[in-house]
């Protein structure tokens, strides 16, 4: 999985309570995203970040936050969750010393929110 | 909202057979790539045409580009049991962000 991990992989949380999400590079890659994947949705961009302390939004961004304070470490926080937020979270990373636009994707989170 | 759109959603085949599906964008686009998930799994990069390439090989995948029509086919010979995975395009605007499809799920029956 070219050095992503995430963490946790299972998580199951009650509505209204904050939860982070981790995702850890070993790669030393420049860009780094959150995506949510659903049933006949695909994959959906959260948040991505293009250096340290720089992100931006994508197009499902409401109800979550993201930071990333290291190269190797961005953080997707759900502020508070939600049922319509329970998915599968990826973390990618793309832009390593080639510059190429391929992304490697982590194992994936499956968050459960009851 | 999704830039990608794969055809068919499904598709049933017997191994040694050929697999197709298509993906139609809307807007122009820098670089198409496809991707595999295997069932539980993360993504994984198959192969990257550029806008300017027509057709690219990579071991018993082919995939063709067609920029007038805005769409893209993936070809897998010779299918294998291994091949059954969920597959999607993913197009990006000269900038480092993807757009994915809903996919295409593929199973190959023994």
């Amino acid at each position: 999985d070219a050095g992503i991990t995430q963490s946790p992989r299972h998580k199951v949380t009650e509505t209204g309570t904050p939860v982070t999400l981790r995702c850890h590079q070993t790669e030393n890659h420049r860009y780094m995203y959150w995506y949510r994947q659903d049933p006949g949705h695909g994959l959906r961009l959260i948040h991505y970040s293009y250096g340290v302390k720089d992100t931006d939004k994508g197009e499902v961004s409401d109800g979550y936050s993201v930071s990333r304070s290291k190269t190797e470490d961005f953080l997707l926080t759900l502020e508070s969750a939600t049922s319509s937020q329970t998915s599968v979270y990826f973390c990618a990373i793309s832009g390593g010393k080639d510059r190429n636009y391929e992304q490697y994707f982590g194992p994936g989170t499956r968050l459960t929110v009851t | 909202s999704q830039q990608g759109e794969e055809d068919p959603q499904a598709l049933s085949i017997q191994e040694g057979e050929n697999a197709t599906m298509n993906c139609s964008y809307k807007t122009s686009i820098n670089n198409l790539q496809w991707y595999r998930q295997n069932s539980g799994r993360g993504l994984v990069h198959l192969i990257l045409i550029r806008s300017n390439e027509r057709e690219k090989h990579s071991g018993r995948l082919r995939v063709t580009l067609d920029t007038s029509k805005k769409s893209s086919s993936l070809l897998i010979t010779a299918s294998r049991a291994a091949d059954t995975a969920s597959y999607f395009c993913a197009t990006d605007g000269n900038d480092y962000k993807l757009s994915f499809g809903a996919g295409t799920t593929v199973t190959v029956r023994a």
